[in-house]
Protein backbone atom coordinates (compact mmCIF):
# COMPACT_ATOMS: atom_id res chain seq x y z
CA UNK A 1 0.00 0.00 0.00
CA UNK A 2 0.88 3.91 -0.20
CA UNK A 3 1.71 4.24 -3.60
CA UNK A 4 2.12 7.70 -5.03
CA UNK A 5 2.28 8.04 -8.90
CA UNK A 6 3.43 10.98 -10.67
CA UNK A 7 2.30 12.22 -14.61
CA UNK A 8 4.15 12.30 -16.90
CA UNK A 9 7.50 10.84 -15.77
CA UNK A 10 9.89 13.09 -18.10
CA UNK A 11 8.47 15.82 -20.40
CA UNK A 12 10.17 18.04 -22.97
CA UNK A 13 8.47 21.63 -23.73
CA UNK A 14 9.56 25.05 -25.40
CA UNK A 15 10.44 27.79 -23.76
CA UNK A 16 7.18 30.12 -23.37
CA UNK A 17 5.04 26.92 -23.32
CA UNK A 18 3.24 25.26 -19.76
CA UNK A 19 3.34 21.97 -18.08
CA UNK A 20 0.75 20.38 -15.74
CA UNK A 21 2.37 17.02 -13.96
CA UNK A 22 0.03 15.47 -11.74
CA UNK A 23 0.33 13.41 -8.92
CA UNK A 24 -1.83 10.87 -7.71
CA UNK A 25 -1.97 8.68 -4.22
CA UNK A 26 -3.23 5.55 -5.47
CA UNK A 27 -4.41 3.34 -2.77
CA UNK A 28 -4.98 5.93 0.29
CA UNK A 29 -6.31 9.38 0.65
CA UNK A 30 -3.84 12.44 0.89
CA UNK A 31 -5.14 15.85 2.94
CA UNK A 32 -2.05 17.15 2.55
CA UNK A 33 0.81 16.57 -0.65
CA UNK A 34 4.25 18.01 -1.00
CA UNK A 35 5.88 19.46 -4.07
CA UNK A 36 9.81 19.41 -4.48
CA UNK A 37 12.34 20.25 -6.85
CA UNK A 38 15.73 18.46 -6.87
CA UNK A 39 18.74 20.05 -9.30
CA UNK A 40 21.16 17.98 -10.05
CA UNK A 41 23.49 16.30 -7.32
CA UNK A 42 21.37 18.76 -4.84
CA UNK A 43 19.19 18.09 -2.12
CA UNK A 44 14.93 18.14 -2.68
CA UNK A 45 13.38 21.15 -2.19
CA UNK A 46 10.64 21.77 -0.84
CA UNK A 47 8.30 24.33 -3.33
CA UNK A 48 4.91 24.03 -1.65
CA UNK A 49 2.34 22.25 0.26
CA UNK A 50 -0.80 21.13 -1.40
CA UNK A 51 -3.85 21.03 0.79
CA UNK A 52 -6.72 19.20 -0.34
CA UNK A 53 -9.81 22.28 -0.85
CA UNK A 54 -7.56 25.15 -0.14
CA UNK A 55 -4.50 27.54 -1.29
CA UNK A 56 -1.61 26.01 -1.83
CA UNK A 57 1.47 26.86 0.70
CA UNK A 58 4.63 28.27 -0.59
CA UNK A 59 8.06 28.26 0.50
CA UNK A 60 9.78 31.46 0.55
CA UNK A 61 11.44 32.64 -3.00
CA UNK A 62 9.00 30.30 -4.52
CA UNK A 63 6.68 32.14 -7.08
CA UNK A 64 2.97 31.33 -6.70
CA UNK A 65 1.87 32.74 -10.04
CA UNK A 66 4.31 30.69 -11.88
CA UNK A 67 4.12 27.00 -10.28
CA UNK A 68 0.15 26.89 -9.84
CA UNK A 69 -1.06 24.03 -7.70
CA UNK A 70 -4.17 22.93 -7.74
CA UNK A 71 -5.48 19.95 -5.01
CA UNK A 72 -8.83 19.46 -6.26
CA UNK A 73 -9.43 16.04 -4.74
CA UNK A 74 -7.69 14.06 -1.55
CA UNK A 75 -6.32 11.91 -4.02
CA UNK A 76 -5.28 14.42 -6.91
CA UNK A 77 -2.62 17.07 -6.98
CA UNK A 78 -1.56 19.02 -10.22
CA UNK A 79 1.56 21.19 -10.50
CA UNK A 80 1.60 23.68 -13.29
CA UNK A 81 4.92 25.64 -14.42
CA UNK A 82 3.29 28.39 -16.20
CA UNK A 83 5.59 29.96 -19.20
CA UNK A 84 9.10 27.82 -18.59
CA UNK A 85 11.99 28.79 -18.95
CA UNK A 86 15.28 26.54 -19.19
CA UNK A 87 15.95 27.64 -15.66
CA UNK A 88 12.99 25.57 -15.03
CA UNK A 89 14.69 22.36 -15.86
CA UNK A 90 14.54 20.08 -12.95
CA UNK A 91 13.14 17.14 -11.50
CA UNK A 92 10.02 17.54 -9.53
CA UNK A 93 9.15 15.24 -7.17
CA UNK A 94 5.99 15.05 -5.27
CA UNK A 95 4.75 12.89 -2.07
CA UNK A 96 1.47 12.56 -0.03
CA UNK A 97 1.27 12.31 3.54
CA UNK A 98 -1.48 9.88 5.18
CA UNK A 99 -2.28 10.85 8.32
CA UNK A 100 -2.37 7.22 10.03
CA UNK A 101 1.11 6.39 9.06
CA UNK A 102 3.52 7.18 11.33
CA UNK A 103 5.97 7.89 8.30
CA UNK A 104 3.39 10.22 6.75
CA UNK A 105 5.29 10.49 3.48
CA UNK A 106 4.94 8.68 0.37
CA UNK A 107 6.85 9.69 -2.81
CA UNK A 108 5.92 9.08 -6.27
CA UNK A 109 8.54 8.73 -8.67
CA UNK A 110 9.21 12.17 -9.99
CA UNK A 111 9.24 14.47 -13.40
CA UNK A 112 11.81 14.99 -14.95
CA UNK A 113 10.94 18.29 -16.61
CA UNK A 114 13.22 19.83 -19.96
CA UNK A 115 12.68 23.26 -21.38
CA UNK A 116 14.49 24.34 -24.72
CA UNK B 1 14.19 28.13 10.15
CA UNK B 2 16.06 24.47 9.91
CA UNK B 3 19.75 23.73 9.17
CA UNK B 4 20.55 20.32 8.79
CA UNK B 5 24.39 19.17 7.58
CA UNK B 6 25.75 15.93 6.59
CA UNK B 7 28.83 15.37 4.68
CA UNK B 8 28.85 15.52 0.85
CA UNK B 9 30.62 12.55 -0.08
CA UNK B 10 31.96 9.65 1.04
CA UNK B 11 33.56 6.07 -0.21
CA UNK B 12 33.72 2.82 1.45
CA UNK B 13 34.69 -1.19 0.12
CA UNK B 14 32.40 -3.54 -0.28
CA UNK B 15 31.57 -5.59 2.73
CA UNK B 16 32.44 -2.64 5.04
CA UNK B 17 30.65 -0.72 7.44
CA UNK B 18 30.06 2.92 6.61
CA UNK B 19 28.56 5.89 9.23
CA UNK B 20 26.77 9.16 7.95
CA UNK B 21 26.32 11.71 10.12
CA UNK B 22 23.97 14.31 9.79
CA UNK B 23 23.49 17.41 12.22
CA UNK B 24 20.57 19.67 12.47
CA UNK B 25 19.47 23.15 14.07
CA UNK B 26 15.45 23.33 13.65
CA UNK B 27 12.83 24.23 15.96
CA UNK B 28 9.76 22.03 16.98
CA UNK B 29 11.71 18.72 15.72
CA UNK B 30 9.24 16.43 15.23
CA UNK B 31 11.20 13.28 13.80
CA UNK B 32 14.40 12.45 11.91
CA UNK B 33 13.93 10.77 8.31
CA UNK B 34 16.76 9.31 5.94
CA UNK B 35 16.22 8.40 2.19
CA UNK B 36 18.25 6.35 0.17
CA UNK B 37 17.87 8.01 -3.38
CA UNK B 38 19.23 6.53 -6.49
CA UNK B 39 20.29 8.91 -9.50
CA UNK B 40 17.11 9.72 -11.49
CA UNK B 41 14.56 8.27 -8.68
CA UNK B 42 12.46 9.54 -6.16
CA UNK B 43 14.04 8.56 -2.44
CA UNK B 44 12.80 5.66 -0.58
CA UNK B 45 12.23 5.23 3.11
CA UNK B 46 15.05 3.63 5.31
CA UNK B 47 14.81 4.85 8.83
CA UNK B 48 12.66 7.21 11.24
CA UNK B 49 13.43 8.28 14.67
CA UNK B 50 11.89 10.05 17.18
CA UNK B 51 13.49 9.40 20.43
CA UNK B 52 17.17 8.89 21.34
CA UNK B 53 18.80 5.89 20.38
CA UNK B 54 18.94 2.93 18.16
CA UNK B 55 16.59 2.00 15.32
CA UNK B 56 18.25 -1.58 13.75
CA UNK B 57 16.42 -2.86 10.23
CA UNK B 58 18.37 -5.47 8.71
CA UNK B 59 22.18 -3.73 7.88
CA UNK B 60 20.89 -0.39 8.10
CA UNK B 61 20.65 1.27 11.66
CA UNK B 62 19.73 4.78 12.73
CA UNK B 63 20.83 6.75 15.72
CA UNK B 64 19.36 9.93 17.28
CA UNK B 65 20.66 11.98 20.15
CA UNK B 66 17.96 15.43 20.48
CA UNK B 67 19.99 17.40 22.98
CA UNK B 68 22.39 16.80 20.46
CA UNK B 69 20.74 17.62 17.44
CA UNK B 70 22.96 14.49 16.05
CA UNK B 71 21.70 11.76 14.14
CA UNK B 72 23.99 8.70 11.65
CA UNK B 73 22.89 5.90 9.70
CA UNK B 74 25.18 2.87 9.40
CA UNK B 75 25.11 0.79 6.71
CA UNK B 76 26.55 -2.69 7.71
CA UNK B 77 27.75 -4.95 5.03
CA UNK B 78 27.82 -3.09 2.04
CA UNK B 79 26.82 -3.52 -1.19
CA UNK B 80 27.51 -2.53 -4.84
CA UNK B 81 23.65 -1.38 -4.73
CA UNK B 82 24.50 1.08 -1.79
CA UNK B 83 25.86 3.49 -3.71
CA UNK B 84 23.19 5.95 -3.55
CA UNK B 85 22.76 9.54 -1.89
CA UNK B 86 21.75 9.38 1.82
CA UNK B 87 19.07 11.98 2.64
CA UNK B 88 18.63 13.37 6.59
CA UNK B 89 15.35 15.07 6.67
CA UNK B 90 14.05 16.87 9.15
CA UNK B 91 9.98 16.96 10.29
CA UNK B 92 9.08 19.71 11.96
CA UNK B 93 5.74 20.28 14.06
CA UNK B 94 2.53 21.96 12.96
CA UNK B 95 -0.31 21.35 11.09
CA UNK B 96 1.78 20.58 7.82
CA UNK B 97 4.85 18.63 9.57
CA UNK B 98 6.94 18.81 6.21
CA UNK B 99 10.24 17.48 5.84
CA UNK B 100 13.53 19.62 5.31
CA UNK B 101 16.32 17.67 3.52
CA UNK B 102 20.04 17.96 4.21
CA UNK B 103 22.07 18.72 1.32
CA UNK B 104 22.47 14.53 0.90
CA UNK B 105 25.77 12.38 1.33
CA UNK B 106 26.75 10.33 -2.10
CA UNK B 107 28.28 7.19 -0.67
CA UNK B 108 30.33 5.12 -3.44
CA UNK B 109 30.89 1.65 -2.77
CA UNK B 110 34.14 0.44 -4.48
CA UNK B 111 34.95 -3.43 -5.02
Amino acid sequence: GAVVSQHPSWVICKSGTSVKIECRSLDFQATTMFWYRQFPKQSLMLMATSNEGSKATYEQGVEKDKFLINHASLTLSTLTVTSAHPEDSSFYICSARRDSSPYEQYFGPGTRLTVT
Amino acid sequence: GQNIDQPTEMTATEGAIVQINCTYQTSGFNGLFWYQQHAGEAPTFLSYNVLDGLEEKGRFSSFLSRSKGYSYLLLKELQMKDSASYLCAVRVSGSARQLTFGSGTQLTVLP
